[in-house]
This record gives structure tokens, C-alpha cells and sequence, in this order.
């Protein structure tokens, strides 16, 4: 099956930094959407972002789908911004096309 | 427009019983799929409903069984419960295949 890893794995700022966390992926995807879990266990939606470009606020995603990888910007970055960042994506592929495969997250530490 | 519910939020259950997860899908929402989070790692795909009907599973033993009924509402069960099947539980609904997945805050089972 399709493999996604997520790096890097854990990743410590101070408040007002900028970060980039990247997702590469195995094989091509239809699907590709970043979450934000919070510390209740909720996968809060961040993007749907399958290809192209894509902000919202001070978050910001790229899909380049060709190359198979997407990154997740976060600017100016705040303590409520802490918590694990995940990749997931969905293929076609290997009669896969029907659910979304997780990358391990990426844990994010702001410090005040 | 309601988002995907799930229940109970946590529960505690004694190895070898059975448990009953609940679902709620988003309204407009026709397919349901569940995820297996355990500490430290990404939600792994247990299985999908799409119409009341089984459209795809992961690789979960058949003591991990589900339901969807008329509304899109969903059940897992899980039979002979082991001290592993501990876990947060993740529901997922979306549109169709290939669109957007919503996620419902989970349900933290330990199993003691």
C-alpha cells in the first residue's frame, strides 16, 4: 500500500516563528488532507489540498502532486498552535481508493 | 449543519467483553468509515459503510464488525476484547469517495 511519512517528527519553536512540515507520499493520490489534533483526540480539518496551493489565516499548503509531496506552513506561530499535525492521503491505487492512509504526525511544541 | 457525533466519549471495559461504538455522520454525508488510534501513532483504517453496505476494509480481525443504518449512522463492535484494542476510536464521515473526510471527537476505550 501507498506509504506516507511525515517529517519532521517533533519540532519546538518559540511563539512568533515560522515552521514548515512536510508529507511525501508513495504513489500518486486523489486525496491529500492535512489535520490538527487537539489534546481531546479531535482531528480538526487544516486543508483539503490534493494539488496546488491553498492559506488560510497564517496557515498555508502546497501539494505538488507530480513530485508527490505536500508542506504545511504555519507563520507567526502561536502557543495555541501546539499539538500533532497529521498528513493523510487516498489513492486509487491497489484497490486502496477508500480510505486514507496517515502519515505518524509531526508533534509541535510552542513555547511562550 | 451538524458535524460527525460520536459515543461515548470514553469507556472502560474488561478484557474479553464486547463493546458498541456510536456514530453520527454529517448531515448530507452518506459514507462512514472508522479509525483505530493508538498512543503515539496515526489512526489506522478499520473499515468503511457506504449505503448501509461494507465498501472496503483494513486489516482488522473479523471480531471488528460494524453497521450503518438508514440515516448513515454507524456502529462498530468489537467482540473479545483484548488489552491492545485499547485505543481512541475515530469516526469519519464524507460525501462521497474522493471528497473531503470530517472526523468526530472520538471515544477513548481502555480495555482493562
Amino acid at each position: 500500500g501507498i506509504q506516507v511519512e511525515q517529517s519532521p517528527p517533533d519540532l519546538i519553536l518559540q511563539e512568533g516563528a515560522n515552521s514548515t512540515l512536510r508529507c511525501n507520499f508513495s504513489d500518486s493520490v486523489n486525496n491529500l488532507q492535512w489535520f490538527h489534533q487537539n489534546p481531546w483526540g479531535q482531528l480538526i480539518n487544516l486543508f483539503y489540498i490534493p494539488s496546488g496551493t491553498k492559506q488560510n489565516g497564517r496557515l498555508s499548503a502546497t501539494t505538488v502532486a507530480t513530485e508527490r509531496y505536500s508542506l504545511l506552513y504555519i507563520s507567526s506561530s502561536q502557543t495555541t498552535d501546539s499539538g500533532v499535525y497529521f498528513c493523510a492521503v487516498e489513492t486509487n491505487s491497489g484497490g486502496s481508493n477508500y480510505k486514507l492512509t496517515f502519515g505518524k504526525g509531526t508533534l509541535l511544541t510552542v513555547n511562550p | 449543519e451538524t458535524g460527525v457525533t460520536q459515543s461515548p466519549t470514553h469507556l472502560i471495559k474488561t478484557r474479553g467483553q464486547q463493546v458498541t461504538l456510536r456514530c453520527s455522520s454529517q448531515s448530507g454525508h452518506n459514507t462512514v468509515s472508522w479509525y483505530q488510534q493508538a498512543l503515539g501513532q496515526g489512526p489506522q483504517f478499520i473499515f468503511q459503510y457506504y449505503r448501509e453496505e461494507e465498501n472496503g476494509r483494513g486489516n482488522f480481525p473479523p471480531r471488528f464488525s460494524g453497521l450503518q443504518f438508514p440515516n448513515y449512522s454507524s456502529e462498530l463492535n468489537v467482540n473479545a476484547l483484548e488489552l491492545d484494542d485499547s485505543a481512541l476510536y475515530l469516526c469519519a464521515s464524507r460525501g462521497s469517495r474522493n471528497t473531503e473526510a470530517f472526523f468526530g471527537q472520538g471515544t477513548r476505550l481502555t480495555v482493562v
